[in-house]
């Protein structure tokens, strides 16, 4: 059951033009989310966050859009770098049952080309 | 100066084996966790840690462990390792749960034979 969904496992995008990774979340008490990039033998890093108060946030070429009736959100890179090029995790968390709840999507790995 | 600092990175052994995966952090955070990221790519949390406290227990099997003898550790064992072990760990320390951001270490990759 995968309640953080990263449905392109793949993206290709020119460098200098926008890029565009999409996450879905099937759980309505996420309130918070999250986006990690991952670069090949490394650990995941904090990219940029946004809280269920907020449908924006912005951070120099990052911005990070939240649609919560859709229980969706979209990473944006502009303009997109070769630097870019990684594995971007969106990650979803709030409380279930008296507990903190973290879960992770999958991944999708961005491919900027120069 | 790293942050997350995980060893081994590589660690191969064999089934049925105990091993042990350690965890530092020089942050000074009070939050730390374990993630396996399988070869599905799925990152999920196994465990978290609070001020030496466990506070998320996944569904892990109990062969799998985590010991935390102060704030800064956060060590990882495993018991009669099977194949389905074979997964990148990773550490990871924040200030707090959730909303805080989280700092993960490079990874050790586990292979069972």
């Amino acid at each position: 059951d995968q309640q953080v969904k990263q449905n392109s496992p793949s993206l290709s995008v020119q460098e200098g033009r926008i890029s565009i990774l999409n996450c879905d979340y099937t759980n309505s008490m996420f309130d918070y989310f999250l986006w990690y990039k991952k670069y090949p033998a490394e650990g995941p890093t904090f990219l940029i966050s946004i809280s269920s108060i907020k449908d924006k946030n912005e951070d120099g070429r990052f911005t990070v859009f939240l649609n919560k009736s859709a229980k969706h959100l979209s990473l944006h890179i502009v303009p997109s770098q070769p630097g870019d090029s990684a594995v971007y995790f969106c990650a979803a968390s709030g409380i279930q049952g008296g507990s903190e709840k973290l879960v992770f999507g999958k991944g999708t790995k961005l491919t900027v080309n120069p | 100066d790293t942050a997350v600092s995980q060893t081994p990175k590589y660690l191969v052994t064999q089934m049925g084996n105990d091993k042990s995966i350690k965890c530092e952090q020089n942050l000074g955070h009070d939050t730390m966790y374990w993630y396996k990221q399988d070869s599905k790519k799925f990152l999920k949390i196994m465990f978290s840690y609070n001020n030496k406290e466990l506070i998320i227990n996944e569904t892990v099997p109990n062969r799998f462990s985590p010991k935390s003898p102060d704030k800064a550790h956060l060590n990882l064992h495993i018991n009669s390792l099977e194949l389905g072990d074979s997964a990148v760990y990773f550490c990871a320390s924040s200030t707090g749960l959730g909303t805080s951001k989280q700092y993960f270490g490079p990874g050790t990759r586990l292979t069972v034979t």
